[in-house]
């Protein structure tokens, strides 16, 4: 079965500084990954995804992931993290076939100090 | 505009009662979701439907049951026998495999 995990519960990060949130994903095949972004109380908004080609993708508010099959791994990154970004965010696996089955992560809290 | 729309976006329940979230897309979307969200768990999948009159069972289905009687619309309905239903709800759609889910903005449900 698909599943993924994100191993940090918390992060904190000063403003201006960079992010890596970690993802790591178990699937059979080549997997199709999301990550997604929650403010508090809201839904989820897509911040990037990849199916195939190039490994590095990149998505809005200056967010980029890279796919990295060796290591089973989809971290996402920020160069420079602005306060705004404070929010929940969940890295999720697609499934193929007839399943459509999305699979998420258990979230990582980014909080930002000024 | 096209999206996904949840309502109630707050209901309070008391024990031993159903109540029944709706969800409704304009997306023109196939597959549709449910997930419950808990603080530290993620999202975890309670039922998807990948066509009208069809639906399968999520990772956490014990408890709740949904219909697809049109494309549009998977209501949700939580009944007494779901022991912990206090949780955020979230829908979600999707068009075909290879492409995001789209998320409502949930609902709060809290039993009393």
């Amino acid at each position: 079965a698909q599943s993924v995990t994100q191993p940090d519960i918390h992060i904190t990060v000063s403003e201006g500084a960079s992010l890596e949130l970690r993802c790591n994903y178990s699937y059979g095949a080549t997997p199709y990954l999301f990550w997604y972004v929650q403010s508090p109380g809201q839904g989820l908004q897509l911040l990037l995804k990849y199916f195939s080609g190039d490994t590095l993708v990149q998505g809005i508010k200056g967010f980029e992931a890279e796919f990295k099959r060796s290591q089973s791994s989809f971290n996402l990154r920020k160069p420079s993290v602005h306060w705004s970004d404070a929010a929940e965010y969940f890295c999720a696996v697609g499934e193929l076939g007839g399943g459509n089955k999305l699979t998420f992560g258990t979230g990582t809290q980014l909080k930002v100090e000024l | 505009d096209g999206g996904i729309t949840q309502s109630p976006k707050y209901l309070f329940r008391k024990e031993g009662q159903n109540v029944t979230l709706s969800c409704e897309q304009n997306l023109n979307h196939d597959a549709m979701y449910w997930y419950r969200q808990d603080p530290g768990q993620g999202l975890r999948l309670i039922y998807y439907s990948q066509i009208v009159n069809d639906f399968q069972k999520g990772d956490i289905a014990e408890g709740y049951s949904v219909s697809r009687e049109k494309k549009e619309s998977f209501p949700l309905t939580v009944t007494s026998a779901q022991k912990n239903p206090t949780a955020f709800y979230l829908c979600a759609s999707r068009d075909r495999v290879n492409t995001e889910a789209f998320f409502g903005q949930g609902t709060r449900l809290t039993v009393v």
